[in-house]
């Protein structure tokens, strides 16, 4: 299975600012999904990211508050943009590596809005 | 969309017990997987079931495509099974969006 890596792994950030979340993938994948998991919920979907075209984002959420770059097959960031304390959540990213294996996720970046 | 609803919702076992956790969903599912999230929110994947029943270890797992459910058994619990356990699915003939199930929020004591 691949290996996924995300960073941070965890942050405190204040209200206004930004934070980019980066998620890198050992092998070459079509599509990286982005998911967010707020305090004792389950996970909702964000956006899927493309190589070379616009993500397309889920209900609800609005790229000008979560711009996605997927410059490469390998990498993909996320930004949270005027962070609130309501953008308090786990962030994860996802991949499909093979089709009868399923959805491989990163490790998560926790972030707290203060 | 399609509903992925679980139960129980939360669940306590002493260490050594065993217990079947459901998962139904609404439509017909070209992909399921079980997870396992520990409390430090990594999310581990534990079973690819879209179909059939499939054992690891302690853990083994059974779906029922034509029936909308899975259920994940855990025998012999111990305390490192806590955490949540979420079950997903993939809407049949759709592009791959994964949606998450409820969870189970499991606790195992001494």
């Amino acid at each position: 299975s691949a290996v996924i890596s995300q960073k941070p792994s965890r942050d405190i950030c204040q209200r206004g600012t930004s934070l980019t979340i980066q998620c890198q993938v050992d092998s070459q994948v079509t599509m990286m999904f982005w998911y967010r998991q707020q305090p004792g919920q389950s996970l909702t979907l964000i956006a899927t990211a493309n190589q070379g075209s616009e993500a397309t984002y889920e209900s609800g959420f609005v790229i000008d508050k979560f711009p996605i770059s997927r410059p490469n097959l390998t990498f993909s960031t996320l930004t949270v943009s005027n962070m609130s304390p309501e953008d308090s959540s786990i962030y994860l990213c996802s991949v499909v590596l093979a089709a009868n294996y399923g959805y491989t996720f990163g490790s998560g970046t926790r972030l707290t809005v203060v | 969309g399609i509903q992925v609803e679980q139960s129980p919702p939360d669940l306590i076992l002493q260490e050594g017990a065993n217990s079947t956790l459901r998962c139904n969903f609404s439509d017909s599912v070209n992909n399921l997987q079980w997870f396992h999230q520990n409390p430090w929110g990594q999310l581990i994947n534990l079973f690819y079931i879209p179909s059939g029943t499939k054992q690891n270890g302690r853990l083994s797992a059974t779906t029922v495509a034509t029936e909308r459910y899975s259920l994940l058994y855990i025998s012999s619990s111990q305390t490192t099974d806590s955490g949540v356990y979420f079950c997903a699915v993939t809407l049949a003939g759709t592009a791959s969006k994964l949606t998450f199930g409820t969870g189970t929020r499991l606790q195992v004591t001494l």
